[in-house]
């Protein structure tokens, strides 16, 4: 059974530009969670969605944003780069959205 | 300050010696998890708690929702162990905090 997988594994974007991440949940994991580790700190809380609907969001600005598909894999756009936005993304996928989560690799996303 | 505090940050540890890692969180909690992160980033969870204590394998995790507490514990530890451990926790309201890491790295 292949696990959470993420699109693209590494990018490079210059500042202004717009990003599309991609996740793709476990078979039957309907909840999809969104994270952004930047180097040396822990992971921060993006999204959450489940069955489509988003369930939870960070403290992020508006420039991010997401959307879960009816095959509940996810994307994760993000307008306007800035340089701080440089870090790994993590998605990960649950059956309902309350535990039993599963993490995908990450995408390590540049912004030069 | 953060709402989930990790100590120590990080940790040097001798083949075989017991090792703890201690989370304090500050927020109500539905879920606490334990998550282990290798070089390169992937994350791998260990545990979910809510209450009292779960074993696998050479791993425990403890929590005591009172004292808003949760340890992770080690037996017999070994270099493969080496990586990074994060505390998670989850509110009510879908909502994820998650501490900076411990960093441990145990040398043969």
């Amino acid at each position: 059974d292949a696990g959470v997988t993420q699109s693209p594994t590494h990018l490079i974007k210059t500042r202004g530009q717009h990003v599309t991440l991609r996740c793709s949940p476990i078979s039957g994991h309907k909840s999809v969670s969104w994270y952004q580790q930047v180097l040396g700190q822990g992971p921060q809380f993006i999204f959450q969605y489940y069955e489509k609907e988003e369930r939870g969001r960070g403290n992020f600005p508006d420039r991010f944003s997401a959307r879960q598909f009816p095959n509940y894999s996810s994307e994760l756009n993000v307008n306007a780069l800035l340089l701080g936005d440089s870090a790994l993304y993590l998605c990960a996928s649950s059956r309902q959205g309350a535990g039993g989560y599963t993490f995908g690799s990450g995408t390590r996303l540049t912004v030069v | 300050k953060n709402e989930v505090e990790q100590s120590p940050q990080n940790l040097t540890a001798q083949e075989g010696e017991f090792i703890t890692i201690n989370c304090s969180y500050s927020v109500g909690i539905s879920a606490l998890h334990w998550l282990q992160q290798h070089p390169g980033g992937g994350i791998v969870s260990l545990f979910m708690l809510s209450s009292g204590k779960k074993k696998h394998g050479r791993l425990i995790a403890t929590i005591n929702i009172q004292e808003k507490h949760s340890s992770l514990h080690i037996t017999a530890s070994h270099p493969r162990d080496s990586a990074v451990y994060i505390c998670a926790v989850e509110t009510g309201g879908n909502q994820f905090y998650f501490g900076t890491g411990t960093s441990l790295t145990v040398i043969p």
